[in-house]
C-alpha cells in the first residue's frame, strides 16, 4: 500500500521570504511523486512531478521540489514567497513499478499555505 | 486544447435525492478517474476507467454509487440515494493510456452539499 503525509495542516509566511511545505511518502516501488495546488474555488493544479532524475524538480511558478530518498521526502519549496502562492497544497504519490494501467494517486491531506503581506 | 471539464460545478442537495456529476475528460484520454475529497481530509481514490471498462473500483464507499463511461468518452457518477457523508469536492482527472510517466489532470471539481 501506498502512503503521503502532510504534516502540517497550515504553514504561514511572511512575502518575500522562502517557503517549505513537507511531504513524506511511502510506496512499495519507485515512487512518482507529484504536486498539485487549488486555488480558492478552482479546481487542482499540476505543478510538478518527479519521475526519475535529478533528484531537484523545478515546476510552475517558481517552486522546486527535492526528492530525498533516504528520508523519502518531496519537500516543495520556494525561494521567495508571494500572497499569490496562497492556497491549499497537496503531495500525491504512485508506484511508478505498478504495472499496467493501476495509476492512480495517493494524495496527502493537504496543507494550507498563506503569504502574509 | 480543452481540459478536464466537470458539470455542474455546485450541487445542493436533500438527504434522499439522487445526484449524477459529469466529467468529460481531456480528448484521446482513455484513463478516467473519479476521486473526492471530504472536508478536511485527503483526496481519495473511487474509481478508475480505461476507454468504457472499470479498471479498478475499489475506492467506491458502498453500493449507492454507480459510475459508467458509456462509449469510452464522458462519464457519469451516480450518487442514489445521497446521504450526509457523501458531502464533499468530487474530482475527475484523465491521462493518456500510453505513458506511465504521464500527469494526471484535474478537472475543477463538483462541490456537492447533502442536506
Amino acid at each position: 500500500a501506498q502512503s503521503v503525509a502532510q504534516p502540517e495542516d497550515q504553514v504561514n509566511v511572511a512575502e518575500g521570504n522562502p517557503l517549505t511545505v513537507k511531504c513524506t511518502y511511502s510506496v512499495s516501488g519507485n515512487p512518482y511523486l507529484f504536486w498539485y495546488v487549488q486555488y480558492p474555488n478552482r479546481g487542482l493544479q499540476f505543478l510538478l512531478k518527479y519521475i526519475t532524475g535529478d533528484n531537484l524538480v523545478k515546476g510552475s511558478y517558481g517552486f522546486e521540489a527535492e526528492f530525498n530518498k533516504s528520508q523519502t521526502s518531496f519537500h516543495l519549496k520556494k525561494p521567495s514567497a508571494l500572497v499569490s502562492d496562497s492556497a491549499l497544497y497537496f503531495c500525491a504519490v504512485r508506484d511508478g513499478g505498478t504495472a499496467g494501467s493501476a495509476r492512480q494517486l495517493t494524495f496527502g491531506s493537504g496543507t494550507q499555505l498563506t503569504v502574509l503581506p | 486544447e480543452a481540459g478536464v471539464t466537470q458539470f455542474p460545478s455546485h450541487s445542493v442537495i436533500e438527504k434522499g435525492q439522487t445526484v449524477t456529476l459529469r466529467c468529460d475528460p481531456i480528448s484521446g484520454h482513455d484513463n478516467l478517474y473519479w476521486y473526492r475529497r471530504v472536508m478536511g481530509k485527503e483526496i481519495k481514490f473511487l474509481l478508475h476507467f480505461v476507454k468504457e471498462s472499470k479498471q479498478d473500483e475499489s475506492g467506491m464507499p458502498n453500493n449507492r454509487f454507480l459510475a459508467e463511461r458509456t462509449g469510452g468518452t464522458y462519464s457519469t457518477l451516480k450518487v442514489q440515494p445521497a446521504e450526509l457523508e457523501d458531502s464533499g469536492v468530487y474530482f475527475c482527472a484523465s491521462l493518456p493510456l500510453a505513458g506511465v510517466r504521464e500527469t494526471q489532470y484535474f478537472g475543477p471539481g463538483t462541490r456537492l452539499l447533502v442536506l
